[in-house]
């Protein structure tokens, strides 16, 4: 089975704090991808990437950052939290076919205080 | 860009009944991709069903269906003989056949399943 795994199901920051949420995949997928989830807004997409050390702005890169130095780790990273990015962050993998199933994480409930 | 549209924030369905959850977009590619993604309470996010554009044929996953009419845009899932296992938030996805590997979600249906 496919596995996603992110490093935090819960965690807390202070504004200004700089936070690293890390995804990992163990199926060799060459997409990743890092999605935020709000309360009547379904999930939109923040960055993804299809190759190592490729990335891609989504639709609401703004105020994030991502790295992938490695095929099976992606990274997000919010250079200075702010209080309006408080959500719940997914990440996501998939292989290169366009029907292929992306593969979610659990999940990483982000407050920022 | 495509939008993707599910006009019912919330459902309910007893326990062994049928249930239709809606789903349009909007689009001017001829070649695409939909998806029906499933998040129960636990909030892993799992693909349900999954229908090509090209084909007729609406796709169908055990208890699971679609009726695609690619003309009205529209991509509802029915879900037949509901067990207590299906309530959770269902998400309609869109992707191009053409520009990338990312999704286009809708904002959720969430299914409540009575006994």
């Amino acid at each position: 089975d496919v596995k996603v795994t992110q490093s935090s199901r819960y965690l807390v920051k202070r504004t200004g704090e700089k936070v690293f949420l890390e995804c990992v995949q163990d199926m060799d997928h060459e997409n990743m991808f890092w999605y935020r989830q709000d309360p009547g807004l379904g999930l939109r997409l923040i960055y993804f990437s299809y190759d190592v050390k490729m990335k891609e702005k989504g639709d609401i890169p703004e105020g994030y950052s991502v790295s992938r130095e490695k095929k099976e780790r992606f990274s997000l990273i919010l250079e200075s939290a702010s209080t309006n990015q408080t959500s719940m962050y997914l990440c996501a993998s998939s292989w290169s076919g366009l029907t292929d199933t992306q593969y979610f994480g659990p999940g990483t409930r982000l407050t920022v205080l | 860009a495509q939008t993707v549209t599910q006009s019912q924030p919330e459902m309910s369905v007893q326990e062994a009944e049928t249930v239709t959850l809606s789903c349009t977009y909007d689009t001017s590619e001829s070649d695409y991709y939909l998806f029906w993604y499933k998040q129960p309470p636990s909030r892993q996010m799992i693909l349900v069903i999954r229908q090509e554009a090209y084909k007729q044929q609406n796709a169908t996953e055990n208890r699971f269906s679609v009726n695609f009419q690619k003309a009205a845009k529209s991509f509802s899932l029915k879900i037949s003989d509901s067990q207590l296992g299906d309530a959770a938030m269902y998400f309609c996805a869109y992707r191009p056949s053409n520009s990338g590997y990312a999704l286009n979600f809708g904002k959720g249906t969430s299914l409540l399943v009575t006994p």
